[in-house]
C-alpha cells in the first residue's frame, strides 16, 4: 500500500512567493496533520482535519498561513507570501480515529517538502 | 517550558553499550506516550508505545512513571543502525488528545 505522498520534495523559491505543498493521505484514514520541523523548534502542529473538517489550526503561524482539504484523498498547505523564516521541512501525516473519536498513537507521515525561502 | 522536554544529545556510543534516554512532559492529563524514531533526512516513525506496566520489544524497554512524570528508553546491545533522533510523545485528554512532540534526543552508536 502507498503510504503518504507529499510533493514537492524540496523547493527552492524567493520571498514573496506563493508556495503549495501537497499531500495525500493513506486510504481510509481521517485524520489528516500538517507538521513542521526546524532544528529550533522541533516539531510543530500546525493544523489537523478530521473528516476533511479543519478542526485546531492554532499552530498556524499567521494570517499567510493556510490549509484547504476539499476532499478525503487531498490536502493543501499553502504560504502566502513567503518569508525566510518558513524555511522547514513540512511534514503531512495521516491517521485512523479511534471509536471514541480520538486520534490513534500511531501516526504515518510523509517524506516531507523541504522547503527553502531565500 | 516545553511541554515535552528531551536532552538533545548527542548520545554517543560504541556498539553493544547499554543506553538509556528519559523524557519529562508537564500535562498532568497526559494519557499516552509512545517514543517515535526519525532518521536523518526522513520522516518520523512509531518505535513503541509506552505501558503503564511498562513494556519491552526486543532490545528495547520503555518505561513510564507518572508520579514523576517522565518516561524512559531502553536500548540495549546497540547497533550501527540504531543511530537516529528519538522523538517523546505525549497526548493528553485536555489537549484533544493530540500527540505533542519533544524535540528528540539523538543518538550516534559507533563502531
Amino acid at each position: 500500500d502507498a503510504g503518504v505522498i507529499q510533493s514537492p520534495r524540496h523547493e527552492v523559491t524567493e520571498m514573496g512567493q506563493e508556495v503549495t505543498l501537497r499531500c495525500k493521505p493513506i486510504s481510509g484514514h481521517d485524520y489528516l496533520f500538517w507538521y513542521r520541523q526546524t532544528m529550533m523548534r522541533g516539531l510543530e502542529l500546525l493544523i489537523y482535519f478530521n473528516n476533511n473538517v479543519p478542526i485546531d489550526d492554532s499552530g498556524m503561524p499567521e494570517d499567510r498561513f493556510s490549509a484547504k482539504m476539499p476532499n478525503a484523498s487531498f490536502s493543501t498547505l499553502k504560504i502566502q507570501p513567503s518569508e525566510p523564516r518558513d524555511s522547514a521541512v513540512y511534514f503531512c501525516a495521516s491517521s485512523y480515529g479511534t471509536s471514541g473519536g480520538a486520534v490513534t498513537g500511531e501516526l504515518f507521515f510523509g517524506e516531507g517538502s523541504r522547503l527553502t525561502v531565500l | 517550558r516545553k511541554e515535552v522536554e528531551q536532552d538533545p544529545g548527542p548520545f554517543n556510543v560504541p556498539e553493544g553499550a547499554t543506553v538509556a534516554f528519559n523524557c519529562t512532559y508537564s500535562n498532568s492529563a497526559s494519557q499516552s506516550f509512545f517514543w517515535y524514531r526519525q532518521d536523518c533526512r526522513k520522516e518520523p516513525k512509531l518505535l513503541m508505545s509506552v505501558y503503564s506496566s511498562g513494556n519491552e520489544d526486543g532490545r528495547f524497554t520503555a518505561q513510564l512513571n507518572r508520579a514523576s512524570q517522565y518516561i524512559s528508553l531502553l536500548i540495549r546491545d546497540s547497533k550501527l543502525s540504531d543511530s537516529a533522533t528519538y522523538l517523546c510523545v505525549v497526548s493528553a485528554s485536555n489537549a484533544g488528545n493530540m500527540l505533542t512532540f519533544g524535540g528528540g534526543t539523538r543518538l550516534m552508536v559507533k563502531p
